[in-house]
């Protein structure tokens, strides 16, 4: 079984701190996506991998910004949080970059409060 | 604009109750994905099905079944005899040819009660 991995459950910062998220799988998967996740919205995509050092703009990428440095490794970076940016984030990993052809596999995700 | 709807923003029903989720898509696409994902307490999403547009049998896994009918652009999902693991939120997906990305519906909180 694919098993994606969020460092933090839960995470409380402070207005104007770098904030960094940190995913991993274990399924030698290409490719990587953080989700952000709130009520009544769903879940939006905030930026995705699909090769090491390689990344593209999801739907709301603004504020954030990402690093994959390793295949196994996704990192989501908050440069400075802002209180907006309370809410639940989702890394999810999958085999083929088309999702039709492979489905995402989810972390447990991560409770983020800026206060 | 929103390409998944899903109306019903909480259910609450009692064990051994059916429970159908309603999703409604938009799209020009003539090819496409519709998938149901469900999400538990523990937060982590599982997949449940994916049903391309050309494929509109209906399916059915255990209690599970799902609907398709593009005439109406609809992929309704429905739990029969639900049971108490079955409250979770439930969400409806959609992928068109050619993108690399699903546009997630806003979720339905389905509780189970004893």
């Amino acid at each position: 079984d694919v098993k994606v991995t969020q460092s933090s459950r839960y995470l409380v910062k402070r207005t104007g701190e770098k904030v960094f998220l940190e995913c991993v799988q274990d399924m030698d998967h290409e490719n990587m996506f953080w989700y952000r996740q709130d009520p009544g919205l769903g879940l939006r995509l905030i930026y995705f991998s699909y090769d090491v050092k390689m990344k593209e703009k999801g739907d709301i990428p603004e504020g954030y910004s990402v690093s994959r440095e390793k295949k196994e490794r996704f990192s989501l970076i908050l440069e400075s949080a802002s209180t907006n940016q309370t809410s639940m984030y989702l890394c999810a990993s999958s085999l083929y970059l088309r999702t039709y052809n492979s489905p995402l596999h989810f972390g447990n995700g991560t409770r983020l409060t800026v206060t | 604009a929103q390409k998944v709807t899903q109306a019903q923003t909480e259910i609450s029903v009692v064990e051994k109750e059916d429970v159908t989720l309603d999703c409604v898509y938009e799209t020009r696409d003539t090819t496409y994905y519709l998938f149901w994902y469900k999400q538990p307490p523990s937060g982590e999403l599982v997949f449940l099905i994916r049903r391309n547009s050309f494929d509109e049998q209906n399916e059915i896994s255990g209690r599970y079944s799902w609907n398709f009918q593009k005439s109406t652009s609809s992929f309704n999902f429905t739990i029969t005899a639900s049971q108490v693991v079955d409250s979770a939120v439930y969400f409806c997906a959609l992928s068109e040819a050619g993108d690399y990305k699903l546009s997630f519906g806003a979720g339905t909180t389905v509780t189970v009660r004893a």
